[in-house]
């Protein structure tokens, strides 16, 4: 069964960038469509975005609140999902969770804190 | 997109069943057989627990089933149990190839 580790997490300020990745253990992720998922301190979660195959595309998907600002890549020869974050804002502070489409398979979530 | 509307809490008694309904539009939850439900306790990552609205994930109990009519989705937990006690969420496909998840359900076992 595949696993999923996110790493990248940590403090900024308001305005700054991080790129947090989540890296796939025990099967292949390169078929896999991949999504983001953050829930805030104490919220529900949320629905980040999500990356289609290189086979279907390699597209993505954005929700309103990240678009223009987050981008999802790739790199299926190093089984790595990564997500790009600018323009950070307080309300992104959040736990992110790496997980495939259909959301069978999460990793542990790594913390994001913006401070302003 | 808005987050799918779900009740903040639901309660029932050990042994009893309980359906939490997740109510969206037919650009969502109505036009896509793309429901699924996962079920979270405390400082853990949520679990897959229905897929495709009807569909058990691999290992979920027969006691969790889910259904959907119209724009609502509904799980439902039969023969309640401890472990049941959690938060609950929806989420559906939507027409922008989005994906949208409940505001969540927390389920108490009295």
């Amino acid at each position: 069964e595949v696993r999923l580790v996110e790493s990248g997490g940590g403090l900024v300020k308001v305005g700054g960038s991080l790129r947090l990745s989540c890296v796939g253990s025990g099967g292949s992720l390169t078929n896999a469509w991949m999504s983001w998922v953050r829930q805030a301190p104490g919220k529900g979660l949320e629905w980040v975005g999500r990356i289609k195959s290189k086979r279907d595309g390699e597209t993505a998907d954005y929700s309103a609140p990240v678009k223009g600002r987050f981008t999802i890549s790739r790199d299926d020869s190093k089984n790595t999902l990564d997500l790009h974050m600018s323009g950070l804002k307080t309300e992104d502070t959040a736990l992110y969770y790496c997980t495939s489409d259909i959301m069978d398979v999460w990793g542990q979530g790594t913390t994001v804190t913006v401070s302003s | 997109q808005s987050t799918l509307t779900q009740p903040a809490s639901v309660s029932g008694s050990p042994g009893q069943s309980i359906t939490i309904s997740c109510t969206g539009t037919s650009s969502d939850v109505g036009g896509y057989d793309h429901v699924s439900w996962f079920q979270q306790h405390p400082g853990k990552a949520p679990k897959l627990m229905i897929y495709d609205v009807t569909n058990r994930a691999s290992g979920v109990s027969d006691r969790f089933s889910g259904s959907k009519s119209g724009n609502t989705a509904s799980l439902t937990i039969s023969g309640l149990q401890a472990e049941d006690e959690a938060d609950y969420y929806c989420n559906s496909y939507t027409d922008s190839g989005a994906r949208v998840f409940g505001g969540g359900t927390k389920v108490t076992v009295l």
